[in-house]
């Protein structure tokens, strides 16, 4: 079975700071793992996906993740943070076990200070 | 760019009466699913739906819960007897792909409230 953990269910950073959410996944099969946002009262919207083409994946609004199969980590960064990125971020992941069911982690507010 | 879309964005309902959700998922795409979020807490999946059938549910997905395709664009969640702890936002996704290899596509939810 398929799992994420996300550390920290908030993450305060100042504007242009860098931010750093972290992602941890579990799975007994390659995963397939994504980063989400959720903007309030939003759907979910797609950051970036990795399928295993490329361990570094870079996402919309400068997000990017690396894959570390050793940490067995996922975590997501951007460079400088900016106001419009406060927002809820999730990371999530599949496996090909069947069913197509995609697993979400807790979620990370992510606040941006001025 | 297309979007999921989902009707209505608030429900309310007494304890015991039968609700439908209501999604018209992206109309090139393949697969359909139900997530809901109790406030403040986790994204949780619900069903999975491909080819006319539940691919699969979790343990949430009981009798009471059903989903339906009933034409062509529309996917449907059924609550038959709604109870307090099922006020929650629902999210319908959809995904072109399994998802698997493909992202799901998801609406901005219907935020029910069982009184």
């Amino acid at each position: 079975a398929q799992s994420v953990t996300q550390l920290g269910s908030h993450v305060s950073v100042s504007e242009g700071a860098l931010v750093l959410l972290r992602c941890n996944y579990s799975s007994s099969v390659p995963p397939y793992l994504f980063w989400y946002v959720q903007y309030p009262n939003q759907g979910l919207q797609l950051l970036l996906k990795y399928t295993s083409a490329a361990t570094l994946v870079k996402g919309i609004n400068g997000f990017e993740a690396e894959f570390k199969k050793s940490e067995t980590s996922f975590h997501l960064t951007k460079p400088s943070a900016h106001m419009s990125d406060a927002a809820e971020y999730f990371c999530a992941v599949t496996g090909n076990t069947g069913g197509f069911k995609t697993i979400f982690g807790a979620g990370t507010r992510l606040f941006v200070k001025a | 760019e297309p979007e999921v879309t989902q009707t209505p964005s608030h429900q309310v309902t007494q304890m015991g009466q039968e609700v439908i959700l209501r999604c018209v998922p992206i109309s090139n795409h393949l697969y359909f699913y139900w997530y809901r979020q109790i406030l403040g807490q986790k994204v949780e999946f619900l069903v999975s739906f491909y080819n006319n059938e539940i691919s699969e549910k979790s343990e949430i997905f009981d009798d009471q819960f059903s989903v339906e395709r009933p034409d062509g664009s529309n996917f449907t969640l059924k609550i038959r007897s709604t109870k307090l702890e099922d006020s929650a936002m629902y999210f319908c996704a959809s995904s072109e792909e399994s998802s698997y290899n493909s992202p799901l596509h998801f609406g901005n939810g219907t935020r029910l409230t069982v009184t």
